[in-house]
């Protein structure tokens, strides 16, 4: 089974801190990504990674950053946090196309609930 | 513009109750269209995924199939553990790897 891990379930922060999530896979994915997942707004693509040490914006990268130092290590930092960060974070790994089409699928950890105070 | 969205917003049905859940897309071609289901606080769990009109995926109670605009979730004789948020996602052609989510169903199952 495809194992997604994520560092933290719940975080409580203060403004201006500087946040990292940490989310590890165990399947040698190539693929790998941070949403946010908020009420009314679904899950929004932050950034994702397809290779160590390469990274491309979603749709709202604003305010984060990301490394990916190892394949099976992608982190997400918060510069400066602020109280419009606070939400559920979620990581998700998926094989890419070297996978194969029917293999593609993304799998996701168990979330990180961040409290921006 | 891709889009996905996703009826009911919110479903409630009795233990037994019978039904479907509507999610339609449009995408400049797809690549696969994705269920997963979603407990409250935790991250969403894959249940199928289907690429081309016609497909049909089936486990346990449910049931997913696809046209060209497309996907429905059939609920049969749903349990209260069937309760969960239910997301569909779209792969478009033009994407390497990401996808696109619907808003979700919110599916309560009543004893």
């Amino acid at each position: 089974d495809v194992k997604v891990t994520q560092s933290s379930r719940y975080l409580v922060k203060r403004t201006g801190e500087k946040v990292f999530l940490e989310c590890v896979q165990d399947m040698d994915h190539e693929n790998m990504f941070w949403y946010r997942q908020d009420p009314g707004l679904g899950l929004r693509l932050i950034y994702f990674s397809y290779d160590v040490k390469m990274k491309e914006k979603g749709d709202i990268p604003e305010g984060y950053s990301v490394s990916r130092e190892k394949k099976e290590r992608f982190s997400l930092i918060l510069e400066s946090a602020s109280t419009n960060q606070t939400s559920m974070y979620l990581c998700a790994s998926s094989s890419g196309l070297a996978g194969g089409l029917a293999k593609n699928i993304q799998y996701f950890g168990a979330g990180t609930r961040l409290s921006v105070l | 513009e891709d889009q996905v969205t996703q009826s009911p917003e919110a479903l409630r049905l009795q233990e037994g109750e019978s039904s479907s859940l509507n999610c339609s897309y449009t995408v400049s071609g797809l690549r696969g269209l994705f269920w997963y289901r979603q407990d409250p606080g935790k991250g969403p769990e894959f249940l199928f995924t289907l690429y081309s009109a016609g497909e049909e995926k089936e486990k346990e109670r449910l049931k997913a199939t696809l046209t060209k605009k497309e996907s429905f979730l059939h609920i049969t004789a749903p349990k209260p553990e069937d309760s969960a948020t239910y997301l569909c996602a779209v792969r478009p052609k033009t994407s390497y790897d990401k996808v696109i989510f619907g808003p979700g169903t919110s599916l309560s199952v009543i004893p």
